[in-house]
């Protein structure tokens, strides 16, 4: 069974600085999805950024971007800029060939003023 | 356009009741999810329907059960539910290919009295 694991449960960050999301994962397939979704207080469950297991350069949207490490298991969400509706629960995702698409436990990510 | 549309938004059922969540999606999707999501804690996998047919079910008690009546419709239908079960219930649609993001509804909140 797959696993993913973020431990950080939650993180602060002042407007306009860079902040970094860690997020492990534990399979044994070799072709396999990840993503980040963002969920803010109104619970609607947003993409922020998708990989490709088999793409080796990483995934890059705007201001998010990602630092896969397959090798290592590791999946770390970096947001630069940072703006106070970054603030939200993230969470890290885990998607095998046949839709089955697990969450971490989520990161709380506040922006401080 | 990329909407996953739910109702109703929230739902109070007392423990007797027979009640329905419905989702709907017009971008052509061919797989529909549901998620559960309790308070502080990531969405569950509940069902996965594949070209309208169910390819997961997460071992679900059988008080939920699902209906795809066509590629644009996913229905949850409660029936004999208890106060344990109240939550955030999420739809979800993606074009079923391997990989492909998942766009998700806005939830349905549940309460079960």
């Amino acid at each position: 069974a797959q696993t993913v694991t973020q431990s950080q449960p939650e993180m602060s960050v002042q407007e306009a600085e860079t902040v970094t999301l860690s997020c492990t994962y534990d399979t044994s397939e070799s072709n396999y999805y990840l993503f980040w979704y963002k969920q803010p207080p109104s619970r609607q469950m947003i993409l922020v950024i998708r990989q490709e297991a088999y793409k080796q350069q990483n995934a890059t949207e705007n201001r998010f971007s990602v630092n896969f490490q397959k090798a290592a298991k590791s999946f770390s969400l970096k947001i630069s800029d940072s703006q106070l509706g970054d603030t939200a629960m993230y969470f890290c995702a885990f998607m095998k060939l046949d839709n089955d698409m697990r969450f971490g436990a989520g990161t709380r990510l506040t922006v401080k003023p | 356009d990329t909407e996953v549309t739910q109702t109703p938004k929230h739902l109070v059922m007392g423990m007797t009741n027979k009640k329905s969540l419905k989702c709907e999606q017009h971008m052509g999707h061919r797989a529909m999810y549901w998620y559960k999501q309790k308070a502080k804690k990531p969405p569950e996998l509940m069902f996965v329907y594949s070209y309208e047919k169910l390819s997961i079910n997460e071992s679900v008690p059988s008080r939920f059960s699902p209906e795809c009546p066509n590629s644009s419709l996913l229905n949850l239908h409660l029936h004999a539910l208890q106060p344990e079960d109240s939550a955030l219930y999420l739809c979800a649609s993606s074009w079923g290919e391997d990989g492909n993001t998942i766009y998700f509804g806005e939830g349905s909140w549940l309460t079960v009295v």
